[in-house]
């Protein structure tokens, strides 16, 4: 158990729809990554928060966005979903700032468009 | 940032040594190497992490030439529960940067 909490296990929903991730970090992690799996795409890097505030932003389109809230948990919202969105997505957190510690990966949200 | 490039595939039995290089070329001063397994369906699992040399744990062996430019993650006796995606991530730990992950390397461990 990585100690990184994701919910729902399991989303399916419909095209044009809008949902929410929740990720609660692991205990006295302030960063929090988040993360696309799809079959064909591999890990793909969407966006980070340190202790609240965005940090590095990768290839996360402008339907999704994302926030830390003042007590960690994070939450990553989608919406005008295409079929294409169906993926997995991760949530990971690290202590962050200058410690070089590693992530540390939930076990992700399934996400079914259809 | 970083790219790196690992063989897409490997195969192996059980009991032996696995070694799975990753090359990063233009890896920069304060980027750090970090290898993470995945299974199916679940999250990248941390396994190793180091700067320079060798680093060594329980679960396996991490060696860096002096250059840096690429990096050998080794496991040791591999079981059939071994069989996973293999990731070499590099990049600037804490909380600057982007942590991109490459394709990986499926390693297939056969009786």
């Amino acid at each position: 158990d990585s100690g990184v909490t994701q919910t729902p296990k399991h989303l399916i929903t419909a095209t044009g729809q809008r949902v929410t991730l929740r990720c609660s970090p692991r205990s006295g992690d302030l960063s929090v990554y988040w993360y696309q799996q799809s079959l064909d795409q591999g890990l793909q890097f969407l966006i980070q928060y340190y202790n609240g505030e965005e940090r590095a932003k990768g290839n996360i389109l402008e339907r999704f966005s994302a926030q830390q809230f003042p007590d960690l948990h994070s939450e990553l919202n989608l919406s005008s979903l295409e079929l294409g969105d169906s993926a997995l997505y991760f949530c990971a957190s690290s202590v962050g700032g200058l410690n070089n510690s590693p992530l540390h990966f939930g076990n992700g949200t399934r996400l079914t468009v259809t | 940032l970083a790219k790196t490039t690992q063989p897409i595939s490997m195969d192996s039995y059980e009991g032996q040594e696995v070694n799975i290089t990753c090359s990063h070329n233009n890896i920069a001063t304060n980027d750090y190497i970090t290898w993470y397994q995945q299974f199916p369906s679940q999250g990248p699992r941390f396994i190793i992490q180091g700067y320079k040399t060798k680093v060594t744990n329980e679960v396996a062996s991490l060696f860096i030439p002096a250059d840096r430019k690429s990096s050998t993650l080794s496991l040791p006796r591999v079981s059939l529960s071994d069989t996973a995606v293999y990731y070499c991530l590099v990049g600037p730990m804490g909380n600057t940067g982007k942590l991109i992950f490459g394709q990986g390397t499926t390693l297939q461990v056969k009786p």
